[in-house]
Formats: structure tokens, C-alpha cells, sequence
């Protein structure tokens, strides 16, 4: 298994506070994805990184923010979190573009009160 | 047509059955292709990859086929341990897109 991991695994918090997620990977691969999974709509795509600081957005990423200060670290951030942020959010690396084949990490679940 | 489509199912069949599952996809200069499986309340993991000329990995076929664009799956021989769902993975149109395509899977139910 590719070394990825995710922290925390499960996380309950209040609408309007702040949180942030780590996506952490041994692999050296240099794209890193976000991404969050909800009944009916598949794995959806907010954000992804290139290299270090360089990231863009992805399908969904109103409400989300992301940085990349190490190659293996990549941090999710809801600057202020809703009801609607409520998901199970992946990360996943791959060596490089497109056509490559992603690992994902085990997943965070995030439920907002 | 949407990016990549599956039909959601579920399918559930008996142990020993065959199934199959179909996803279209609508850029028709992709490249690469891949089934995903992911467990229940799991991360989605490869399964296969694939190629023009198909490939075979035990009881698993996938086929490609460009004139209908669409890849499918094969499954002979069920077992319990297959129940899952299938997530068909196309990758993404043009060059500005760098993250891979995924379905929203087709659930497989197999039973004793």
C-alpha cells in the first residue's frame, strides 16, 4: 500500500469554526489531491497540487482552501465550516498527471454541527 | 454526454455467477482508463487498469472500446469478497485537467 496518511480520521465540529486536515504521503509523489465523497454525487474533486505551493482548484472548492509548504504534506482548510461540508474527505497522490493511476489515502470523516 | 457514467446498480447475484458492468465515457481522446474498487466506509483502491487489447487479472477482465467508448468490467466466478463497489476511472479532458475522472460506482452485492 502507498504510504498515505490522514489525520484525524473522524472529527465533529460546529458550523462556523475553522478546521483543518492533513494529508500526509511517503511516496515523494508530486500531485496530491483533495477530495470529498457524498451519497449520489461520487468522489468530487476540490483542490489539487502540482508541487510544492503550487495548487488549483478543482470541481467544488467554494469554502475550502489548501497549502502545500513540504512535498509531503498537503493541508485542507474550511475557513468556516457549514452543514453542507459534512462528508468523508480522501486524499490521493499520484507520480504525475492526469493519466497516472492515484492512491488515496484512508479518509477523514467530518461531520458539522 | 456526462464525463463518465455508471449504472449505479446494485446488482446482487449468487456466488459463482458472472457479472458485468458498463461505463461510457464522452472524451473520446482518453488514454487511460481503470476500475477502482472501494469497501464499504473505505478508501478507494485500484483494481485494474485498462488497455486497448484488454487485460486479464484472474477472474477479472476489463475491455476497452473505443468506437462506443466504453469500458467494462468482467467478474467470473463471484465470491462473497467481491461485494463492493465498482468505480469506472477515465482521466480528465484537455491539458488543464490533471486529476483523474471517477464514476459514481456500481455496487455489487454477491450472496451465498
Amino acid at each position: 500500500d502507498a504510504g498515505i496518511t490522514q489525520s484525524p480520521r473522524h472529527k465533529v465540529t460546529e458550523t462556523g469554526t475553522p478546521v483543518t486536515l492533513r494529508c500526509h504521503q511517503t511516496e515523494n509523489h508530486r500531485y496530491m489531491y483533495w477530495y470529498r465523497q457524498d451519497p449520489g454525487h461520487g468522489l468530487r474533486l476540490i483542490h489539487y497540487s502540482y508541487g510544492v505551493k503550487d495548487t488549483d482548484k478543482g470541481e467544488v472548492s467554494d469554502g475550502y482552501s489548501v497549502s502545500r509548504s513540504k512535498t509531503e504534506d498537503f493541508l485542507l482548510t474550511l475557513e468556516s465550516a457549514t452543514s453542507s461540508q459534512t462528508s468523508v474527505y480522501f486524499c490521493a497522490i499520484s507520480e504525475s498527471a492526469g493519466q497516472e493511476t492515484q492512491y488515496f489515502g484512508p479518509g477523514t470523516r467530518l461531520l458539522v454541527l | 454526454r456526462k464525463e463518465v457514467e455508471q449504472d449505479p446498480g446494485p446488482f446482487n447475484v449468487p456466488e459463482g455467477a458472472t457479472v458485468a458492468f458498463n461505463c461510457t465515457y464522452s472524451n473520446s481522446a482518453s488514454q487511460s482508463f481503470f476500475w477502482y474498487r472501494q469497501d464499504c466506509r473505505k478508501e478507494p483502491k485500484l483494481l485494474m487498469s485498462v488497455y486497448s487489447s484488454g487485460n486479464e487479472d484472474g477472474r477479472f477482465t476489463a475491455q476497452l472500446n473505443r468506437a462506443s467508448q466504453y469500458i467494462s468490467l468482467l467478474i467470473r466466478d463471484s465470491k462473497l469478497s467481491d461485494s463492493a463497489t465498482y468505480l469506472c476511472v477515465v482521466p480528465p479532458k484537455g491539458q488543464a485537467g490533471t486529476a483523474l475522472i471517477f464514476g459514481k460506482g456500481t455496487t455489487l452485492s454477491v450472496s451465498s
